[in-house]
């Protein structure tokens, strides 16, 4: 069965550096999404993307903050200068069209900001 | 804006009890209502969904009613094992296509 992977699992980055998160979303999927998990807190939007280009974001999702799809199959997550409130899960999922029930989810990478 | 409020746990139960998890929402219009599962140390599954009003969502025994008039989806499991031990989350999705709006997560302890 086709999933979405991310890399790595687990990152640990100093406040103030960059961090890229990366996400092979399926195949044939057209619409991406971040998604972010504070330890113990509910899972928050960050963004989405079609067609190479933001559809829609949160206030979260500040000037810190990008996504870009390089190639054909990655989607990846930048932080600019990490902060020690970065420290969450990030999750990544995929969706084929616009109907979210079609959306997998990714196993997560969980960022730790010393 | 649209919301998702769910009980707070821990719940904590001995295999084969009756499992109910409340899930209430504000959204306007007809929202898509959604479940997902996190397994300890694991990403979010999809467990059930129901995308208009009266839909049951079903799945590994779980089932969820989509109620228009009381604005609920309460996942429910007639006997639950230890491998049900995870957090649940209640979603919704606008139907203005907005994306997901998470509950808060009910972590949930099953003994033997």
């Amino acid at each position: 069965e086709p999933e979405v992977t991310q890399t790595p699992s687990h990152q640990v980055t100093q406040m103030g550096q960059e961090v890229i998160l990366r996400c092979v979303p399926i195949s044939n999927h057209l619409y991406f999404y971040w998604y972010r998990q504070i330890l113990g807190q509910k899972v928050e939007f960050l963004v989405s993307f079609y067609n190479n280009e933001i559809s829609e974001k949160s206030e979260i999702f500040d000037d810190q903050f990008s996504v870009e799809r390089p190639d054909g199959s990655n989607f990846t997550l930048k932080i600019r200068s990490t902060k020690l409130e970065d420290s969450a899960m990030y999750f990544c999922a995929s969706s084929g069209d616009r109907s979210s029930y079609e959306q997998y989810f990714g196993p997560g990478t969980r960022l730790t900001v010393t | 804006g649209n919301s998702v409020t769910q009980m707070e746990g821990p719940v904590t139960l001995s295999e084969e009890a009756f499992l109910t998890i409340n899930c209430t929402y504000t959204a306007t219009g007809y929202p898509s209502l959604f479940w997902y599962v996190q397994y300890p140390g694991e990403g979010l599954q999809l467990l059930l969904k129901a995308t208009k009003a009266d839909d049951k969502g079903s799945n590994k025994g779980f089932e969820a009613t989509y109620r228009k008039e009381t604005t609920s989806f309460h996942l429910e499991k007639g006997s639950v094992q230890v491998s049900d031990s995870a957090v649940y989350f209640c979603a919704l999705e606008g139907e203005d296509g907005q994306n997901f709006v998470f509950g808060p997560g009910t972590r949930l302890s099953v003994l033997p």
